[in-house]
């Protein structure tokens, strides 16, 4: 099986930087997906990662090392608006998309 | 990008009743479809893939004949929680993705349906 971890919470300050993690156990993928969530409302499609290396998407960037099973989001200039989860999830070969448990991001005025 | 939609948005029905859930898929066609739903603060779990055409695949411990799946056309999976509980209140959330072969591994999602069964 796939084994997804996230923090399960977060904090941040309006402006400043944060970085989400993930980390993953899968033999193989078909990329890596992150997603924001505002409570009780649709998933919203932030990056795709399949090959190593950075994606750069205006305020959101996002890492993936597939040797290490390791991914991370990263927000920059937070905004009041960017308080949501963020979901992590990997598309194994041949099969559905598994999801992290999210990690609930609050941002601080 | 690709839109899926949800009808109904928001549904309360009492204990006992039988709830049906569309999900379309506005601009593309969708061979496989996706349930999941989400408990308050949980994750999205898959409950099953509907496919067209076809008998759905149920994900272990999701029982086939209260969630009754049906996938008619390339555009519309319908999901029908049947003699709807309590437990069964949830945020239910379907997606689609575009055929095999066209080189899209995004999957697309709809805005979700939230249950609440009195």
């Amino acid at each position: 099986g796939q084994n997804i971890d996230q923090p399960t919470e977060m904090t941040a300050t309006e402006g400043a930087i944060v970085q989400i993690n993930c980390t993953y156990q899968t033999s193989g993928f078909n990329g890596l997906f992150w997603y924001q969530q505002h409570a009780g409302e649709a998933l919203t499609f932030l990056s795709y990662n399949v090959l190593d290396g950075l994606e750069e998407k205006g305020r959101f960037s996002s890492f993936l090392s597939r040797s290490k099973g390791y991914s991370y989001l990263l927000l920059k200039e937070l905004q009041m608006k960017d308080s949501a989860s963020y979901l992590c999830a990997v598309r194994p070969y041949g099969q559905n998309f598994v999801f992290g448990p999210g990690t609930r991001l609050s941002v601080l005025p | 990008g690709a839109v899926v939609s949800q009808h109904p948005s928001r549904v309360i029905c009492k204990s006992g009743t039988s709830v049906k859930i569309e999900c379309r898929s506005l601009d593309f066609q969708a061979t496989t479809m996706f349930w999941y739903r989400q408990f308050p603060k949980q994750s999205l779990m898959l409950m099953a893939t509907s496919n067209e055409g076809s008998k759905a695949t149920y994900e272990q411990g999701v029982e086939k004949d209260k969630f009754l799946i049906n996938h008619a056309s390339l555009t519309l999976s319908t999901l029908t929680v049947t003699s709807a509980h309590p437990e069964d209140s949830s945020f239910y959330i379907c997606s689609a993705r575009d055929p095999p072969g066209t080189g899209v591994v995004e999957q697309f999602f709809g805005p979700g349906t939230r249950l609440t069964v009195l």
